[in-house]
């Protein structure tokens, strides 16, 4: 069955450490997005690609990068980790590109803690 | 404002009753409205989509939806205890190429 996995689920790194997170997907999807949730602010857009070679800046991306050199993986990399990127990441994809119809897939999550 | 607005909750309900979970966006162009439910510790998975002012109704899940309102709401009929978990209302906005904007989530609680 297509899926879509997160690796690691659990992280736990120092203040100022580069960590990349890991999203792949198995459904052939064009979109992918990154996701924060903070308790009391639902899931926040970090990053988003609609297409191999394609990214897009969410709403708070600062801090943290992405590329697409295939369709399948989207990781997302933590330049230089802060205690206020503690958080839980999801990913997900969707089929096609700017349908405004489309239903995303989450992966399972990564709980990434910074001390 | 925020783009999209849900009361955080928790709301409580027995078993059995209506549970109507409510939710207000700020981009009138907004054409695309979604409900997911979360359980704690899991992600999210979608259970409602709307497009059209009204009523969309599936199984014990209803959603409504009102443009010239800027408001979209859940009710789930015949709430069971495994009902209980976060509902996240999103909204597709146009800009910047499409993206969905998730609402804070309202904690739903069912009681036996």
């Amino acid at each position: 069955d297509a899926e879509i996995t997160q690796s690691p689920r659990h992280k736990i790194t120092e203040t100022g450490r580069q960590v990349t997170l890991a999203c792949h997907q198995t459904w052939n999807h064009n979109n992918m997005f990154w996701y924060r949730q903070d308790l009391g602010h639902g899931l926040r857009l970090i990053h988003y690609s609609y297409g191999v070679q394609d990214t897009n800046k969410g709403e708070v991306s600062d801090g943290y990068s992405v590329s697409r050199s295939n369709t399948e993986d989207l990781p997302l990399t933590l330049e230089s980790a802060a205690s206020s990127q503690t958080s839980v990441y999801f990913c997900a994809s969707s089929e096609s590109a700017g349908g405004g119809t489309d239903t995303q897939y989450f992966g399972p999550g990564t709980r990434l803690t910074v001390l | 404002q925020k783009e999209v607005e849900q009361n955080s909750g928790p709301l409580s309900v027995p078993e059995g009753a209506i549970a109507s979970l409510n939710c207000t966006y700020s981009d009138r162009g907004s054409q695309s409205f979604f409900w997911y439910r979360q359980y704690s510790g899991k992600s999210p998975e979608l259970i409602m989509s709307i497009y059209s002012n009204g009523d969309k109704e599936d199984g014990r899940f209803t959603a409504q939806l009102n443009k010239a309102s800027q408001y979209v709401s859940l009710l789930i009929r015949d709430s069971q205890p495994s009902d209980s978990a976060t509902y996240l209302c999103a909204v597709f906005i146009y800009n910047q190429g499409g993206k969905l904007i998730f609402g804070q989530g309202t904690e739903l609680s069912v009681k036996p």
